[in-house]
């Protein structure tokens, strides 16, 4: 059965970082693109990145490009989110989501339960 | 990039056939045939139910289908059922542009 469990979420201070993590179980992890995706409290999903299966593609939403990092460790079936000068509008749950490809480009199946980040003094 | 838009609310009674919309522009649901549907229960995460516009993950019932016309996608449950009550969004591949998926805003769908 394929997993993705998140972990790394917690209550920051504006201006600071976090690092979220996603570890994944049931599959191949290094044959498939990976992703995130966030859910303001009440709101919509939003795509914020996205990593190809040797990370020779990435992707990012134009709200975080530039403050956060997408990295995977396939040694590790692993993938991360390298979160930096976080602002109150990055208040969210964040979801690990599986691609169906290598290089992404399709649709997110299965997602994790996610982990909340919450940007707050 | 702007969110494909939906309707805010759909409703139906159980037995009916309910379709939700998907507006995007011809440099998301208008260029790929990528675009996929999920299903949000309160409190859970989101669950795959249509991708490449029509096509059904195993599992997920027959009574979900999915097509496209233009710039628009449409989602269409029929025989409405209490538990398709929950948050629908659609997704579509932008391309290589940021971002490179542009989410719905999302319908939430009401079994009277």
């Amino acid at each position: 059965e394929v997993q993705l469990v998140e972990s790394g979420g917690g209550l920051v201070q504006p201006g600071r970082s976090l690092r979220l993590s996603c570890a994944a179980s049931g599959f191949t992890f290094d044959d498939y693109a990976m992703h995130w995706v966030r859910q303001a409290p009440g709101k919509g999903l939003e795509w914020v990145s996205g990593i190809s299966w040797n990370s020779g593609s990435i992707g990012y939403a134009d709200s975080v490009k530039g403050r956060f990092t997408i990295s995977r460790d396939n040694a590790k079936n692993s993938l991360y989110l390298q979160m930096n000068s976080l602002r109150a509008e990055d208040t969210a749950l964040y979801y690990c989501a599986k691609d169906p490809s290598i290089f992404g480009g399709f649709w997110f199946d299965p997602w994790g339960q996610g982990t909340l980040v919450t940007v707050s003094s | 990039q702007s969110a494909l838009t939906q309707p805010a609310s759909v409703s139906g009674s159980p037995g009916q056939s309910i379709t939700i919309s998907c507006t995007g522009t011809s440099s998301d649901v208008g260029s790929y045939n990528l675009v996929s549907w999920y299903q949000q229960h309160p409190g859970k995460a989101p669950k795959l139910m249509i991708y490449e516009v029509s096509k059904r993950p195993s599992g997920v019932s027959n009574r979900f289908s999915g097509s496209k016309s233009g710039n628009t996608a449409s989602l269409t449950i029929s025989g409405l059922q209490a538990e398709d009550e929950a948050d629908y969004y659609c997704c579509s591949y932008a391309g290589s542009s940021t971002p490179n998926y542009v989410f719905g805003t999302g319908t939430k769908v009401t079994v009277l």
